[in-house]
């Protein structure tokens, strides 16, 4: 079965990291990118970053340059999207989703991890 | 990169059609035919309906429509069904290398 698991909800405090894992099964995971978005309580969808873990490449949303680092473990089809000092305005659910080579748009979708970042 | 603008809702009543807008710049929307919809239910993941401006995947009802007219997209829902009642958003690709997504409209049928 094609999907995207996500990890559990997470509860951090002002000034913590985050780390949030994406597990991909039922296709190539070198074959296709991994974008991070994510959607604060009653907001719209915010394109954070991508990742190509076939060749390391990555990029992401000015508004998260040098807080969010992108990993990825090949042999378990895991790829993972770090955000550093939290605040308040960073709670959200937090998706990962799938971009084919050569094409432009999230035709598979994650589940969505909540984090909360409260005192 | 500002958030495409889409209406905050939109409704209408069972059979009728709705078109709804998303406006970018010639940076995003009006520079690449690469403008994308989704749907999404409350407390779930968004499900992709359109994507290159008007193409449907494989298992999208062809009540789902989209077009493009210079910076701004739009999404027509023909026939509308109570199953329809969910939030919408657009997306593109920007000339940056990177996307931007929409403020979502809310689509309510009566």
């Amino acid at each position: 079965q094609v999907q995207l698991v996500q990890t559990g909800a997470e509860v951090k405090r002002p000034g913590a990291s985050v780390k949030v894992s994406c597990k991909a099964s039922g296709y190539t995971f070198t074959g296709y990118y991994i974008h991070w978005v994510r959607q604060a309580p009653g907001q719209g969808l915010e394109w954070m970053a991508w990742l190509n873990p076939y060749s390391g490449a990555s990029s992401s949303a000015q508004t998260f340059q040098g807080r969010v680092t992108m990993t990825w473990d090949t042999s378990i089809s895991t790829a993972y999207m770090e955000l550093s000092r939290l605040t308040s305005d960073d709670t959200a659910v937090y998706y990962c989703a799938r971009v084919g080579f050569y094409f432009w748009y999230f035709d598979l979708w994650g589940p969505g991890t909540l984090v909360t970042v409260s005192s | 990169q500002s958030a495409l603008t889409q209406p905050a809702s939109m409704s209408g009543s069972p059979g009728q059609s709705i078109t709804f807008s998303c406006t970018g710049t010639n940076s995003d929307v009006g520079y690449y035919d690469l403008v994308s919809w989704y749907q999404q239910h409350p407390g779930k993941a968004p499900k992709l309906m359109i994507y290159e401006v008007t193409k449907r995947p494989s298992g999208v009802s062809n009540r789902f429509s989209a077009s493009k007219s210079g910076n701004t997209a739009s999404l027509t829902i023909s026939g509308l069904q109570a199953e329809d009642e969910a939030d919408y958003y657009c997306c593109s690709y920007a000339l940056s290398g990177n996307y931007v997504c929409g403020t979502g409209t809310k689509v309510t049928v009566l």
